[in-house]
């Protein structure tokens, strides 16, 4: 079982919905990432956070660090939102290494 | 902005080939990383280097090699290239937190190699 998971795998939205992706981890972290990974292969860091909320733009991520779980939160998606969703985190005791889930590909339609 | 670069965003080679990668980074960060990506397993992590002639195996390295001669430098080295070498490869850099915490990492945009 991975150590990180996220969910769900794929992700299908029109335009303007409100969309939730899910990341669960079953070790002790010091922080946790998300980011996006657009066609082509670029990754760019969207949050870390450890604990509580983060927003910037459209985007809100939160963190419930007793439960092992973090949200992306997208608020009124838009084309260029799709791409791929990858949440990390800094294991605790592994300072600098990340460990990553799979990731979630979001298709945003008109 | 930090800024990270690849050598090559696509390379074809063949098998039995010698194959470096190369990766710089221009905000004096002391962390690199080569990480490669497949579809179905996410990133995972071939090598870690936390300053110069210093590196650490990740959870792959099996195949690979890799070089820190400069700071801002770190290839990775193929050293007889094979099929399931095959894949894309990105490079991160990073600010080494002294306190153990986490710091952001910056990626490159990508190698695709393609081994035949």
């Amino acid at each position: 079982k991975n150590e990180v998971e996220q969910s769900p795998q794929n992700l299908t939205a029109q335009e303007g919905e409100f969309i939730t992706i899910n990341c669960s981890y079953s070790v002790g972290i010091s922080a946790l990432h998300w980011l996006q990974q657009h066609p082509g292969g670029g990754i760019v860091s969207l949050f870390m956070l450890s604990s509580g909320k983060k927003k910037h733009g459209r985007l809100i991520a939160t963190i419930n660090i007793q439960e092992k779980h973090s949200s992306l939160h997208i608020t009124a998606s838009h084309p260029r939102d799709s791409a791929v969703y990858i949440c990390a985190v800094w294991k605790t005791g592994t300072a600098s290494k990340l460990t990553f889930g799979t990731g979630t590909r979001l298709q945003v339609t008109l | 902005d930090v800024k990270v670069t690849q050598s090559s965003r696509y390379l074809v080679k063949r098998t039995g080939e010698k194959v470096f990668l190369e990766c710089v980074q221009d905000m004096d960060h002391e962390n690199m990383f080569w990480y490669r990506q497949d579809p179905g397993l996410g990133l995972r992590l071939i090598y870690f280097s936390y300053d110069v002639k210093m590196k650490e195996k990740g959870d792959i390295p099996e195949g690979y090699s890799v070089s820190r001669e400069k700071k801002e430098r770190f290839s990775l080295i193929l050293e007889s290239a094979s099929t399931n070498q095959t894949s894309m490869y990105l490079c991160a850099s990073s600010l080494l937190s002294l306190a153990g915490g986490a710091d952001e990492q910056f990626f490159g945009p990508g190698t695709r190699l393609t081994v035949l």
